[in-house]
């Protein structure tokens, strides 16, 4: 079954600083990974998605992403953080043309 | 705006009663998920169709809770004799899904907030 755990809950990082959010999947087959941003009241944002390929993966606003198979990890960085990164974030595993599984999320939160 | 609406926005109803939340998706998308998301969780996956066949349900997915999309365009998820444990985002999700290799995001509409008091 698939499955995703991110570890961490909550994380704070100074404005400038650099920031990775962990993410573990647990899937039969080759994983379709996902990071997703969620701000208050507004709907998911794709922020980049892995298939195949290049395992370090490029996104939108800055961020990126590193597929290691051997770890079963999908990590999210971004080099310099900006105060509207502040949000929730979550990692998802899917099939292809298949539904998702997303993790519990962890929430930055940007210091001055 | 990813395209994909869903009304109504919020919604606050008393235990007992019913309530139909609807999705309209971008429109050659022909998938449509439905998602329940709680406090602090991630989205957790309820239903989907294909066009107008519903192809999965979750366990999730109790008897009280009905999905339909009955012209493949727009769908409806209904909750009978609503329960505080109903209190949620519901979350609508759409895709083009097409021959070929590449895998289609999901696009998500900003949810309805349902209030069960």
């Amino acid at each position: 079954a698939q499955s995703v755990t991110q570890p961490d809950i909550h994380i704070t990082v100074s404005e400038g600083a650099s920031l990775e959010l962990r993410c573990n999947y647990s899937y039969g087959a080759t994983p379709y990974l996902f990071w997703y941003v969620q701000s208050p009241g507004q709907g998911l944002q794709l922020l980049l998605k892995y298939f195949s390929g290049d395992t370090l993966v490029q996104g939108i606003k800055g961020f990126e992403a590193e597929f290691k198979r051997s770890q079963s990890s999908f990590n999210l960085r971004k080099p310099s953080v900006h105060w509207s990164d502040a949000a929730e974030y979550f990692c998802a595993v899917g099939a292809w043309g298949g539904d998702m599984r997303f993790g519990a999320g962890t929430r930055l939160t940007v210091k001055p | 705006d990813t395209g994909v609406s869903q009304d109504p926005r919020h919604k606050i109803t008393k235990r007992g009663q019913n309530v139909t939340f609807r999705c309209d998706p971008i429109s050659e998308h022909n998938r449509l998920y439905w998602y329940r998301q709680t406090l602090g969780q991630g989205p957790e996956f309820l239903t989907y169709f294909q066009n107008e066949a519903q192809l999965e349900k979750s366990r999730l997915l109790s008897d009280r809770f009905s999905a339909e999309r009955p012209k493949g365009s727009f769908s409806t998820l209904e909750i009978q004799r609503t329960e505080q444990g109903d209190s949620a985002m519901y979350l609508c999700a759409t895709l083009v899904l097409a021959g070929g290799s590449s895998y289609n995001e999901q696009f998500f509409g900003p949810g309805t907030r349902l209030t069960v008091l």
